[in-house]
C-alpha cells in the first residue's frame, strides 16, 4: 500500500478563497483523522471519522471549516473562506480499530498558506 | 480532557549516547501509547505501539515503556545517531473508540556527531 495519501502537498491562496485538502486512506482503515500542525499550537485533532461517519467534530474551529468522507477511500476538508490564520500543515492520518488496538498511519501533510 | 506533556522540550547529545524521552498524560483510561518521529517539513512516522495492557515494546535501538497508572511513557533510545536527529511525539488514543489521538507538544532531539 502506498500509505495515506494527502494532495495538494502545499496550497498557496489568496484570503477569502475556498480552499479544498483531499485524502485518501490506507485501504482497509475504517478510521480517518484530520490534524492541524502550527508551531503555536502543535498538532489539533479537527475531526474523525469511522466508517465514514463523523465522531467528533469538536476540533474544528468554525463553521468556515468542513469534512465530508463520502465513501470509505476519500475524504475532504474544506476552508471557506480562508483567512490568513488557517495557515498550517494539514495532516490526515487513518487507521484500522481491531480489539481495541489502533496504530494511526499519517500522510506527508499539506502544508497551507493564505495570504 | 486529555492532556498529554513532554519532557524535555528540547535536547542536544553528542553521538553515542543513550538517552530518555518522557511523556505523561492525565487520563489513564487508554487504548493505547504510540511513539512517533517528525523530521522537519515532513508527516509523522510511527516508531512503536503499546497497547494498554502491555508494559514496554521494542524496536532494534528503541524501547518504550508504559506506566498507565502513573500516567506516563518513556521512550529509550540506545547509543544515539545523527539520523536519530528528530522530534519524537508520543499519543494517546482515548476509549471512546479507542480512537482518538491526543498528542503532546513533541521533543525535538539533535544528536550532535
Amino acid at each position: 500500500d502506498a500509505g495515506v495519501i494527502q494532495s495538494p502537498r502545499h496550497e498557496v491562496t489568496e484570503m477569502g478563497q475556498e480552499v479544498t485538502l483531499r485524502c485518501k486512506p490506507i485501504s482497509g482503515h475504517n478510521s480517518l483523522f484530520w490534524y492541524r500542525q502550527t508551531m503555536m499550537r502543535g498538532l489539533e485533532l479537527l475531526i474523525y471519522f469511522n466508517n465514514n461517519v463523523p465522531i467528533d467534530d469538536s476540533g474544528m474551529p468554525e463553521d468556515r471549516f468542513s469534512a465530508k468522507m463520502p465513501n470509505a477511500s476519500f475524504s475532504t476538508l474544506k476552508i471557506q473562506p480562508s483567512e490568513p490564520r488557517d495557515s498550517a500543515v494539514y495532516f490526515c492520518a487513518s487507521s484500522l480499530a481491531l480489539r481495541g488496538v489502533t496504530e494511526a498511519f499519517f500522510g506527508q501533510g499539506t502544508r497551507l498558506t493564505v495570504v | 480532557k486529555q492532556e498529554v506533556t513532554q519532557i524535555p522540550a528540547a535536547l542536544s547529545v553528542p553521538e553515542g549516547e543513550n538517552l530518555v524521552l518522557n511523556c505523561s498524560f492525565t487520563d489513564s483510561a487508554i487504548y493505547n501509547l504510540q511513539w512517533f518521529r517528525q523530521d522537519p517539513g515532513k508527516g509523522l512516522t510511527s516508531l512503536l505501539l503499546i497497547q494498554s495492557s502491555q508494559r514496554e515494546q521494542t524496536s532494534g535501538r528503541l524501547n518504550a515503556s508504559l506506566d498507565k497508572s502513573s500516567g506516563r511513557s518513556t521512550l529509550y533510545i540506545a547509543a544515539s545517531q545523527p539520523g536519530d536527529s528528530a522530534t519524537y511525539l508520543c499519543a494517546v488514543s482515548g476509549d471512546n473508540y479507542g480512537q482518538n489521538f491526543v498528542f503532546g507538544p513533541g521533543t525535538r532531539l539533535s544528536v550532535l556527531p
